[in-house]
């Protein structure tokens, strides 16, 4: 399994907000940036979020990062069914001196 | 514009060799830690190894380590990935990435990945 844990699904409807959680430990998450990456059907994974709440140029402002202690937090507003697709956190850990992905958390709009 | 294409996939019988290439374009390559990362078929994305700008350090995951070696020539702006011993379980996309500082490998953009297939 992986070090950092997400929840394999989520889902709400069109318009409403989800949120999406990435737990690690202090070896990662906990002293380290986190990143946030969204892979839709069929084609390479893209860059959301990075350092835990920026985001890359052309990244609407629905997409937010946030991070407490060994957790960090994915959150999508006014959802669109463009926004199915699998979302990954990403980080360094320093123990395994190695980076990290979570599972993957698919996002369905219903 | 941050460019990164990879190279050097196919199909290799278990127990043989394989080097991938990451031509990188757009930024000053040497600037920028660098990293390969798998996704196996209907599986997640797994971090594979990541080297610092100027080459001089180098890290894998324990599931590729001692097999596979990753290296960068900063004259020609490309990344390498020298993939030994391969096992089935290697099979994978396998995507190039830069980061967005020179140390730490983790991704900043993402290449548009090459597919490595282990088998008989």
């Amino acid at each position: 399994q992986s070090v950092l844990t997400q929840p394999p699904s989520v889902s709400a409807a069109p318009g409403q907000k989800v949120t999406i959680s990435c737990s690690g430990s202090t070896s990662n998450i906990g002293n380290n940036y986190v990143s946030w990456h969204q892979q839709l059907p069929g084609t390479a994974p893209k860059l959301l979020i990075y350092e835990h709440n920026k985001r890359p140029t052309g990244i609407p402002d629905r997409f937010s990062g946030s991070k407490s202690g060994t957790s960090a937090t994915l959150g999508i507003t006014g959802l669109q069914t463009g926004d199915e697709a699998d979302y990954y956190c990403e980080t360094w850990d320093s123990s395994l001196s190695a980076g990290v992905f979570g599972g993957g958390t698919k996002l369905t709009v219903l | 514009e941050v460019q990164l294409l990879e190279s050097g996939g196919g199909l290799v019988q278990p127990g043989g060799s394989l080097r991938l290439s990451c031509a990188a374009s757009g930024f000053t390559f040497s600037n920028y830690a660098m990293t390969w990362v798998r996704q196996a078929p209907g599986k997640g994305l797994e971090w594979v190894s990541g080297v610092s700008g100027s080459g001089s350090s180098s890290y894998h995951a324990d599931s590729v380590k001692g097999r596979f070696t990753i290296s960068r020539d900063n004259s020609k702006s490309t990344l390498y990935l020298q993939m030994n011993s391969l096992r089935a379980e290697d099979t994978a996309v396998y995507y190039c990435g830069t980061s967005k500082s020179v140390l730490v490998p983790v991704v900043f953009a993402w290449g548009q990945g090459t597919m490595v297939t282990v088998s008989s």
